[in-house]
């Protein structure tokens, strides 16, 4: 089992939907759950970081799931910027991140 | 925000060229940098973790002698990819974290913006 995987996708959504990413862990050790945003051909960037209590920025919501071992990334009223790759990234250690492979969201007129 | 700044952004070179590639954090100190490379449609991989003042520490199946580290300061890291080839050609991108956090790594990381390194 990969110790982070993601659905590569692609979502392909309308402006002004709602869409959701789940991730899974392998690692029940797991300490901290982030969600970046990466552009083509570009860096990652942090979008949130995903707290056990949840938490929402704006039009993005992130739940973490310790007993399922799942994050989910909701994104509402979706709009054609919001199209990137999303990576949800797994802190396993003290500095060790573990990148799934990204889910590429494309969002249309 | 913690800024990180990466040089270059893009190297075209012959093979057997070696390459080095600079990361500095603009606005904090970073005693921990780390190293990435990502290949087309790859996740990023994790190659080494540098660390001021000592060695860095490489992930499995990374040449030490092929990646070179030196982190000789504290906003200052750099890979150097020795006697490169057209294997090697991927994109590489540094990051750090912005602080000391509780030893639990819950503080993200910030990146660079990547080198995207051919070799021809």
């Amino acid at each position: 089992r990969k110790e982070v995987e993601q659905d590569p996708g692609p979502f392909n959504v309308p402006e002004g939907a709602t869409v959701a990413f789940n991730c899974t862990y392998s690692n029940s050790a797991s300490q901290s759950f982030f969600w970046y945003r990466q552009d083509c051909r570009k860096e990652p960037k942090l979008l949130m970081s995903v707290y056990s209590s949840g938490n929402e920025d704006g039009r993005f919501t992130a739940q973490l799931n310790r007993a399922s071992q799942y994050i989910s990334l909701l994104i509402r009223d979706s709009k054609l910027s919001d199209s990137a790759t999303y990576l949800c990234v797994v802190n396993s250690g003290y500095s060790t991140l573990t990148f799934g492979k990204g889910t590429m969201l494309l969002v249309s007129p | 925000g913690a800024v990180v700044s990466q040089h270059p952004s893009r190297v075209i070179c012959k093979s057997g060229t070696s390459v080095k590639i600079e990361c500095r954090s603009l606005d904090f100190q970073a005693t921990t940098m780390f190293w990435y490379r990502q290949f087309p449609k790859q996740s990023l991989m994790l190659m080494a973790t540098s660390n001021e003042g000592s060695k860095a520490t490489y992930e499995q199946g990374v040449e030490k002698d092929k990646f070179l580290i030196n982190h000789a300061s504290l906003t200052l890291s750099t890979l150097t990819v020795t006697s490169a080839h057209p294997e090697d050609s991927s994109f590489y991108i540094c990051s750090a974290r912005v602080s000391q956090d509780s030893g639990r790594g819950d503080q993200p990381q910030h990146f660079g913006d990547g080198t995207r390194l051919s070799i021809l």
